[in-house]
């Protein structure tokens, strides 16, 4: 079963406005990371953020961390029209070298 | 420098028959992951190599499947007698070590369909 669950599962938004995906997953993690990807095909590594961390940025995009309640955000300011894409949260944890992904969120960013 | 990738881009296949898909990744990245995603859905795990260890074979969803890794570096999947069910993209990953501390970095995909 996948640890991470995507919340929502799709976004339309216009270009310009800011973009928040949610990310909740059920057991303890050491680490959370997000990845986009566009047409279904490979994805790329966007941030990750560690179990002690609760914030964490990196350009446009602004990820939080809540392990009380085990969830994650991901919000992407001033978006483009080029930030349309799928976007995954994975979890990993401990010496788990699987990273389990949810199903991720589909943006689309109008012009 | 040169990413990770996979060939062919994309593969048709006859039900029944075998298909071998390969992937190169990131040179000195020991790890190797093979994940399939079906249409509209997440990545699901199938196979992870590690240096010289013993690869963790507990997603590949039957014996159809199966992985190798040859001097820790190329790997290829095989999939027997295809079926419609297999049908998906199947992604490969490397990361420099073991571990979900460690991003992965990924191949565009090979997009298998089986007729």
């Amino acid at each position: 079963s996948q640890q991470g669950e995507e919340d929502p599962q799709a976004l339309s938004i216009q270009e310009g406005e800011n973009a928040t995906m949610n990310c909740s997953y059920k057991t303890s993690i050491n680490n959370l990371q997000w990845y986009r990807q566009n047409s279904g095909r490979g994805l790329v590594h966007l941030i990750l953020i560690r179990s002690n961390e609760r914030e964490k940025h990196s350009g446009r995009l602004r990820v939080t961390l809540d392990t009380s309640k085990k969830s994650s955000s991901l919000l992407i300011t001033a978006s483009r029209a080029a930030d349309t894409a799928s976007y995954f949260c994975a979890t990993g944890g401990g010496s788990n070298y699987k990273l389990t992904f949810g199903k991720g969120t589909l943006l689309t960013v109008n012009p | 420098g040169a990413g990770v990738s996979q060939s062919p881009s994309n593969k048709v296949t006859e039900k029944g028959k075998d298909v071998e898909l390969r992937c190169d990744p990131i040179s000195g990245h020991t790890a190797l992951y093979w994940y399939r995603q079906s249409l509209g859905q997440g990545l699901e795990f199938l196979i992870y190599f590690q240096g010289n260890s013993a690869p963790d074979k507990s997603g590949l969803p039957s014996d159809r499947f199966s992985a190798e890794r040859t001097g820790g570096s190329v790997s290829t999947l095989t999939i027997q007698r295809t079926q419609q069910e297999d049908s998906a993209v199947y992604l490969c990953a490397s990361s420099l070590g073991r571990g979900g501390a460690y991003e992965q970095y990924f191949g565009p995909g090979t997009r298998l369909t089986v007729t």
